[in-house]
């Protein structure tokens, strides 16, 4: 089945630093990915949706300067988290759309990124 | 505003018996239906989905059960197992749009 490989799973930073955060589908094409934050014990959130060659689409509340995502190719996108502040730490989640799916079946999810802004 | 109410928050079932999870919508284009499991610390898995044209869909232990007119749908868990204790999402979505999350239900099936 289609696979999404995502990471680092962990990350560790110093609050004021960059963070990048990578998603790959590994055996299909994926024209639209989303990313999402998920606190403790809460639902994802839906931060942005990206469609390869063209810029990401921001849900509102989420700073475009402060998330900046890149989709430049049909199997990776980057998500990177600027001036990390604690406030950021969180879980992020990307899921990846298969172009040449003929079902709706075709939303994979990558298996997280724990950040942690110290 | 949510777009997909899910009930209850959390659930305790004993060990062999039926865990049943609500979701209900409001959205009428939404057409893809899922169910998501989630472990602490990994991302959601898909467990089962539908479209508003079947009623119900059964895979192993996991059933969907839909209903159009009354905008519900619902997962139901037979002969629940401890491996089972997880977070599950009900999800739903229409055309390329993104998946709408309900707010989940922590699930601990007791021995």
């Amino acid at each position: 089945g289609a696979v999404v490989s995502q990471h680092p799973s962990r990350v560790i930073c110093k609050s004021g630093t960059s963070v990048k955060i990578e998603c790959r589908s590994l055996d299909f094409q994926a024209t639209t990915m989303f990313w999402y934050r998920q606190f403790p014990k809460q639902s994802l959130m839906l931060m942005a949706t990206s469609n390869e060659g063209s810029k990401a689409t921001y849900e509102q509340g989420v700073e475009k300067d402060k998330f900046l995502i890149n989709h430049a190719s049909l199997t990776l996108s980057t998500l990177t988290v600027t001036s990390a502040h604690p406030e950021d730490s969180s879980f992020y989640i990307c899921s990846a759309r298969d172009r040449d799916s003929i079902s709706h079946y075709g939303y994979t999810f990558g298996s997280g990124t724990r950040l942690t802004v110290v | 505003q949510q777009q997909v109410k899910q009930s209850p928050q959390s659930l305790i079932v004993q060990k062999g018996g039926i865990s049943i999870i609500n979701c209900a919508y409001e959205n009428t284009a939404f057409d893809y239906f899922p169910w998501y499991q989630q472990f602490p610390g990994k991302g959601p898995a898909l467990l089962i989905a539908i479209r508003p044209d079947v009623s119900e869909k059964k895979e192993g232990r996991f059933t969907i059960s839909f209903n159009k007119s009354a905008k519900q749908f619902s997962l139901h868990i037979m002969d629940s197992q401890p491996g089972d204790s997880a977070t599950y999402f009900c999800a739903a979505s229409w055309g390329n749009t993104p998946l709408v999350f309900g707010k989940g239900t922590r699930l601990s099936v007791i021995a």
